[in-house]
């Protein structure tokens, strides 16, 4: 089982269509989880940190299941400015500075 | 507000040349790490400095050098460069691991390696 498994898409959705993706990872004793956005040809920038209670910032949602060992993303009220590539980030097994990242699930929000 | 610093943006070699990448940053982190990315591959970590004077290999280090110059730069080195090191180069730093786990990367806008 690779450590962190994402959904590559694409995922087409309308403007204001609600969007989940799901990430999986191996590891069960990863102890931080973050989302990342990278635009196309861009460098990755952090979306959020995913927290054991789920946690929310604006339209954006994450939550995190332990047990089953996966965290998900959910956009309410899509933005053509929320195209991009989602990236789902665990820490690394047997080290506390490195993270892996997942290949990416690319949304395309259409007008 | 500089936060990571990468140069060159764009590069071309050929093959058997050597070439430095240099990375800044101004946030003062304690961690620095060295990415590459690939069409279909994902994000993997060439070599990372958990802190100054150290530094460990990551999932993808052959052909590669680092130097944690300080804490500010962390340079990546290609003594011979490879067709099969086309790829994109991005720096990260972050504050490493702190009591509440491990925070954060941050990253340089990227480096476009071309090798022919």
């Amino acid at each position: 089982r690779k450590e962190v498994e994402q959904d590559p898409g694409p995922f087409n959705v309308p403007e204001g269509a609600t969007v989940a993706f799901n990430c999986t990872y191996s590891n069960s004793a990863s102890q931080s989880f973050f989302w990342y956005r990278q635009d196309c040809r861009k460098e990755p920038k952090l979306l959020m940190s995913v927290y054991s209670s789920g946690n929310e910032d604006g339209r954006f949602t994450a939550q995190l299941n332990r047990a089953s060992q996966y965290i998900s993303l959910l956009i309410r009220d899509s933005k053509l400015s929320d195209s991009a590539t989602y990236l789902c980030v665990v820490t690394s097994g047997g080290s506390n500075y490195k993270l892996t990242f997942g290949k990416g699930t690319l949304l395309t929000v259409n007008p | 507000n500089a936060g990571v610093t990468q140069t060159p943006k764009f590069q071309v070699l050929k093959t058997g040349q050597s070439m430095t990448l240099q990375c800044a940053q101004d946030m003062n982190h304690n961690s620095m790490y060295w990415y590459r990315q690939d069409p279909g591959m994902g994000l993997r970590l060439i070599y990372y400095s958990a802190s100054e004077g150290t530094t460990d290999k990551g999932e993808v280090p052959n052909g590669y050098n680092v130097s944690r110059l300080n804490k500010r730069e962390f340079s990546l080195r290609l003594e011979s460069a490879a067709p099969s090191q086309t790829s994109v180069y991005f720096c990260a730093s972050s504050y490493g691991y702190t009591g509440t786990g491990i925070q954060p990367q941050h990253f340089g806008d990227g480096t476009r390696l071309s090798i022919l």
